[in-house]
């Protein structure tokens, strides 16, 4: 069974300062992705970045980046330059790749970001 | 291009009743997923479809069930209906390959049970 952790459930950070968010999973499978989903207020869950397990190079999308620490069962989310747009809850998702593809995501309990004036 | 689409927006509904939820993907994908988002137990995937035939299924009880259509469209139901079901739930779709793994969500349909 796969599990994912988030151990922050709430974080706050200054406009235009960087914040990272923590996700350790658990998992026996040797292929897998790696989501982080932004979910604002609105309740739509949107991609923010994805990383695939067997790429040791870790994905960055503008301002969001993450670092990727296989061994480790780490995968976190950094955000720099925030924007109060950014204030959301961030799920850490799992995904693995056996015997062809599926779209059934895991997710961690989620972290509470604010990001204040 | 139009998004995941999911109606209703807002349900309420009474113990033991029925209800069904219903949910159109973004045109040309063929994979839509239902997830079920609660404070207590946050998202739990309960069930995928893939052209028609349900590919991957979540722990949840017999009484959530779902289908895909020709066209792609998905409805899942839930019979008998409980306190606990008052949820969230958010519909995904996706290509469905191993290729593209990107999945969207729609905003969702929040069902209160009462």
């Amino acid at each position: 069974a796969q599990t994912v952790t988030q151990s922050q459930p709430e974080m706050s950070v200054q406009e235009a300062e960087t914040v990272t968010l923590s996700c350790t999973y658990d998992t026996s499978e040797s292929n897998y992705y790696l989501f982080w989903y932004k979910q604002p207020p609105s309740r739509q869950m949107i991609l923010v970045i994805r990383q695939e397990a067997y790429k040791q190079q870790n994905a960055t999308e503008n301002r969001f980046s993450v670092n990727f620490q296989k061994a480790a069962k780490s995968f976190s989310l950094k955000i720099s330059d925030s924007q109060l747009g950014d204030t959301a809850m961030y799920f850490c998702a799992f995904m693995k790749q056996s015997r062809g593809p599926s779209n059934n995501l895991f997710f961690g309990t989620g972290t509470r970001l604010t990001v204040i004036p | 291009k139009a998004g995941v689409t999911q109606t209703p927006r807002y349900l309420i509904k009474t113990r033991g009743q029925q209800v069904t939820l219903s949910c159109s993907p973004i045109s040309g994908h063929r994979s839509v997923s239902w997830y079920q988002q609660t404070p207590g137990q946050g998202l739990q995937f309960l069930f995928e479809y893939f052209s028609e035939t349900q590919r991957n299924k979540g722990n949840f009880p017999g009484r959530f069930s779902g289908r895909q259509f020709s066209n792609s469209r998905s409805e899942m139901n839930v019979s008998t209906l409980e306190l606990g079901d008052s949820a969230l739930y958010l519909c995904a779709s996706s290509l469905g390959t191993a290729e593209n793994t990107e999945a969207f969500f729609g905003q969702g349909t929040r069902l209160t049970v009462v």
